[in-house]
């Protein structure tokens, strides 16, 4: 079974601009998570889908966004990036959001 | 809210020591308990998980209890090898309520010295 997988898995934008992360969940899986993973702050919840509904949201701004279509495939947006924002973005997926959450490789972001 | 103290790092060991990692949480509800490993440029790995009070997860080697009486979550093994050299994380999810989260410590770095 094929895990979960993220595109691209690796970027370099500008301040300003904005960015659009992708990611397939473990065939099955209708839980997405995102986290973000900064040496600073460690790893923070950004937003949980579930059948195309957020459920939940983390403490950051609304320059951080989300979706989930209906194959259970999620995207983040970051608009109006700021240096700030370099950091590896995790998706992770599971059955319900309540079971174990397994992860992708991640997307590693730089904001120059 | 929920959180996950582990021990700071790093931690310096030679191969064929005995490894602890120190996690401790607070929780309402009854959090199901997760350690997840990191190699370098790479995502999260589940390396073991506990779903209630007393049960014990294992895997590759590495073990650790779930003991809801001193909330901890110790992460244990008995001899450790070059390849273990990794990022470890204690996390937790409110499986009683409705957050959908995980909930992490900051890591703890270990090297392991041939």
């Amino acid at each position: 079974k094929a895990g979960v997988t993220q595109t691209p898995r690796y970027l370099i934008k500008t301040r300003g601009q904005q960015v659009t992360l992708s990611c397939s969940p473990i065939s099955g899986h209708r839980s997405v998570s995102w986290y973000q993973q900064t040496p600073g702050q460690g790893l923070q919840f950004l937003f949980e889908y579930f059948s195309e509904t957020q459920r939940n949201k983390g403490n950051f701004p609304g320059r951080f966004s989300g979706r989930q279509f209906s194959n259970s495939r999620s995207e983040m947006n970051v608009s109006t990036l700021e240096l700030g924002d370099s950091a590896l973005y995790l998706c992770a997926s599971s059955f319900s959001g309540t079971e174990t959450q397994y992860f992708g490789p991640g997307t590693r972001l730089l904001v120059l | 809210g929920d959180s996950v103290t582990q021990m700071e790092g790093p931690v310096t060991l030679s191969e064929e020591a005995f490894l602890t990692i120190n996690c401790t949480y607070t929780a309402t509800g009854y959090p199901s308990l997760f350690w997840y490993v990191q190699y370098p440029g790479e995502g999260l790995q589940l390396l073991l998980k506990a779903t209630k009070a007393d049960d014990k997860g294992s895997n590759k080697g590495f073990e650790a209890t779930y003991r809801k009486e001193t909330t901890s979550f110790h992460l244990e093994k008995g001899s450790v090898q070059v390849s273990d050299s990794a990022v470890y994380f204690c996390a937790l999810s409110d499986s009683g309520g409705s957050n959908y989260k995980l909930t992490f410590g900051k890591g703890t770095l270990l090297t392991v010295n041939p």
